[in-house]
């Protein structure tokens, strides 16, 4: 059965810090790995990761991907208390309606 | 990019009453359009798979009469939650997968919060 585990599922750091949050999965046709962050509406996207070793970076967020040991990790530095939100982490099927499995999200609070 | 319009952004309801909910893909057709359900603080849980001109695919678990979805055109795809209960409270979205052969990503609407009381 695919899946797709994130950890931790909650993290509260300090203003300043630096965070990793962790994505692996089994997923049969593999197409590509998603970040999502979610607030109080519907997620917005990160990063598409498809290829391993390849570090996508916006800003003070960066990810990146390992299809041999089937895993993903999302960096945020200097964290900011408007990084707080759920961090989603997704695995999109190489089928034809691109069907997506969803972790479970890790929930982030960044205190002042 | 493409965008997906979704609405009502919120609803409440009484008990008993039906309740939809439409989503609309703005400047793309979309053949395929995913229902999720979100409770507080948990992750996205797909409900079904509605399908242009065909029947939607149901996950396993969820009620095809409470929750009927219909994609008449390439443009709309609606939910409705029939004969609401207050356990139905939820946030409900809508995705359409990735355009094209190009790797693009999901887009999703703005999501609907119904409240039933």
């Amino acid at each position: 059965e695919d899946k797709v585990v994130q950890s931790p599922l909650s993290l509260v750091v300090h203003e300043g810090d630096t965070v990793t949050l962790n994505c692996s999965y089994e997923v049969t046709n593999f197409r590509s790995l998603l970040w999502y962050k979610q607030e109080k509406k519907a997620p917005t996207f990160l990063f598409m990761l498809t290829s391993s070793g390849i570090e996508k970076k916006s800003g003070r967020l960066s990810s990146i991907l390992d299809k041999k040991e089937l895993f993903s990790i999302l960096n945020i530095t200097a964290t900011q208390t408007g990084d707080s939100a759920i961090y989603l982490c997704a695995v999109e099927k190489q089928t034809g309606n691109r069907k997506l499995i969803w972790g479970l999200g890790t929930s982030l609070a960044v205190n002042p | 990019g493409a965008v997906v319009s979704q609405h009502p952004s919120w609803v409440i309801c009484k008990s008993g009453t039906s309740v939809k909910i439409e989503c609309r893909s703005l400047d793309f057709q979309a053949t395929t359009m995913f229902w999720y359900r979100q409770f507080p603080k948990q992750s996205l849980m797909l409900m079904a798979t509605s399908n242009e001109g065909s029947k939607a695919t149901y996950e396993q678990g969820v009620e095809k009469d409470k929750f009927l979805i219909n994609h008449a055109s390439l443009t709309l795809s609606t939910l409705t939650v029939t004969s609401a209960h207050p356990e139905d409270s939820s946030f409900y979205i809508c995705s359409a997968p990735g355009q094209g052969v190009a790797n693009t990503e999901a887009f999703f609407g703005q999501g609907t919060r119904l409240t039933v009381v």
